[in-house]
């Protein structure tokens, strides 16, 4: 079974320019997530998708980032403009979503990561 | 406020010892807690998970425990390898107003020769 495919692996940008990363996640995975790791933390969540709906972007920063998942599959986590503090690994996820709860409700699957260098 | 708290913050062990990670949270109503393995520059990579009535979880050399009257995980790891070399980041799930997953900040382990 292919995993979470991330690409960029790695990105170095000046601050102020944009950039974006993509996603494919397991298939038949529902949902979709991506995390802002800084060097040292744990993942941070910026935002979950259920199919192509938005079900929590509660810290995604939305005067500069941007996500979107069209038809339910890809998806596209953008910067722009970037900051210098947006340096960080960009991870992806993918989980199964079983209604009624369950061991492996929400386990989560991940890329490799994409990594941000803003200069 | 739910919060997962993981110690020590990293750890320095001779190849071939024991150790163990701490995980404490406060994450409730409690739905299942997971370790994750993260090695450097690779995305994190599932090592247990354990629901509420579980005590105990083994994975080859790894073996998680869960307190859930004290909202405490253990992650033990026996006859350390150099491969073991990582961070090990706890992560608990629980349904407030939705599912939710808590990432703890990570055990930084370094297994020396």
């Amino acid at each position: 079974e292919a995993g979470v495919a991330q690409s960029p692996r790695y990105k170095i940008i000046e601050k102020r320019q944009s950039v974006a990363f993509w996603c494919n996640p397991i298939s038949g995975h529902a949902t979709l997530y991506w995390y802002q790791q800084i060097l040292g933390q744990g993942p941070k969540l910026l935002i979950q998708f259920q199919n192509n709906g938005v079900v929590d972007d509660s810290q995604l920063p939305k005067d500069r980032f941007s996500a979107e998942r069209l038809k339910g599959v890809d998806s596209t986590l953008k910067i722009q403009p970037a900051k210098l503090e947006d340096s960080a690994v960009y991870l992806c996820a993918s989980s199964l979503f079983r209604r009624g709860g369950g061991p492996n409700t929400g386990e989560l699957f991940f890329g490799e990561g994409s990594r941000l260098t803003v200069l | 406020k739910n919060q997962v708290e993981q110690s020590p913050q990293s750890l320095i062990i001779l190849e071939g010892k024991n150790c163990t990670l701490q995980c404490n949270y406060t994450v409730s109503p409690f739905s299942n807690l997971r370790w994750y393995k993260q090695d450097t520059g690779r995305g994190p990579v599932s090592l247990t998970i354990m629901t509420f009535s579980e005590n105990t979880k083994s994975n080859g050399r790894y073996t998680a425990t869960l307190d859930a009257d004290t909202k405490q995980s253990s992650l033990h790891i026996t006859a350390s390898q150099l491969s073991d070399s990582a961070s090990y980041i706890c992560v608990v799930s629980g349904i407030t107003g939705g599912f939710k997953t808590i990432f703890g900040a990570g055990t930084r382990l370094f297994v020396k020769a």
